[in-house]
């Protein structure tokens, strides 16, 4: 158990629909990264938040958004879904440290997102 | 810009023999170089990282690595492949300055009785 939390589980929802998908980051992380991973695209970067502000962004779509609250925990939101979103959502915290390049990454279990 | 490459997205071993998953990475500037376990249905672990301290880096489970800048390679090892090594595999590296990390595409790892 890495001590992320991510909920629910499982969505199963259809298309144009939007969703939220919720991370609860292990006690004292600052920084939580949201990841998407498919078969035909692999484990992608979509961003990173530490401390409540936007650090890095990687491959996140214009429909997609995320924030990270006071306490800390972060959410998701993917928009206008259309069947290429169904995948594998991982979120992952971090200390955050100032360089935190070389910060190990704790991955909770992930939301399998389907989309109909 | 940064990137790492893992040959063989399905390696299989019998389980005593060696263990060797290949990443190889392309970065300008010196690279944090990370490999990650994801086992069936679980999220990933982190089982080492290279931190620009030694170039032998070792891990959990009997893991280790080593950082070739010559070969521009981390390649993962464990000299005795065990049942419970069957995962998926991920060589990762961060991206200097950025805080965004980029990750291979994943070599399955099958044990062979």
């Amino acid at each position: 158990d890495s001590g992320v939390t991510q909920t629910p589980k499982h969505l199963i929802t259809a298309t144009g629909q939007r969703v939220t998908l919720r991370c609860s980051p292990r006690s004292g992380d600052l920084s939580v990264y949201w990841y998407q991973q498919s078969l035909d695209q692999g484990l992608q970067f979509l961003i990173q938040y530490y401390n409540g502000e936007e650090r890095a962004k990687g491959n996140i779509l214009e429909r997609f958004s995320a924030q990270q609250f006071p306490d800390l925990h972060s959410e998701l939101n993917l928009s206008s879904l259309e069947l290429g979103d169904s995948a594998l959502y991982f979120c992952a915290s971090s200390v955050g440290a100032p360089s935190g390049f070389t910060d190990t990454q704790y991955f909770g279990p992930g939301t399998r997102l389907t989309v109909l | 810009a940064q990137s790492v490459t893992q040959l063989g997205s399905h390696v299989s071993v019998s389980e005593g023999a060696l263990v060797l998953l290949r990443c190889n990475y392309s970065s300008s500037v010196p690279p944090y170089l990370f490999w990650y376990v994801q086992y069936p249905n679980q999220g990933l672990q982190l089982l080492l990282k290279y931190t620009s301290a030694a170039t032998l880096v070792k891990g959990i489970n009997g893991f280790e690595a080593e950082f070739k800048k010559s070969e521009t390679s981390f390649h993962l090892t464990k000299p005795s492949a065990h049942m419970s090594d069957a995962a998926e595999y991920f060589c990762a590296v961060s991206v200097a300055g950025t805080y965004k990390y980029i990750f291979g595409t994943g070599t399955r790892l099958k044990v062979l009785a």
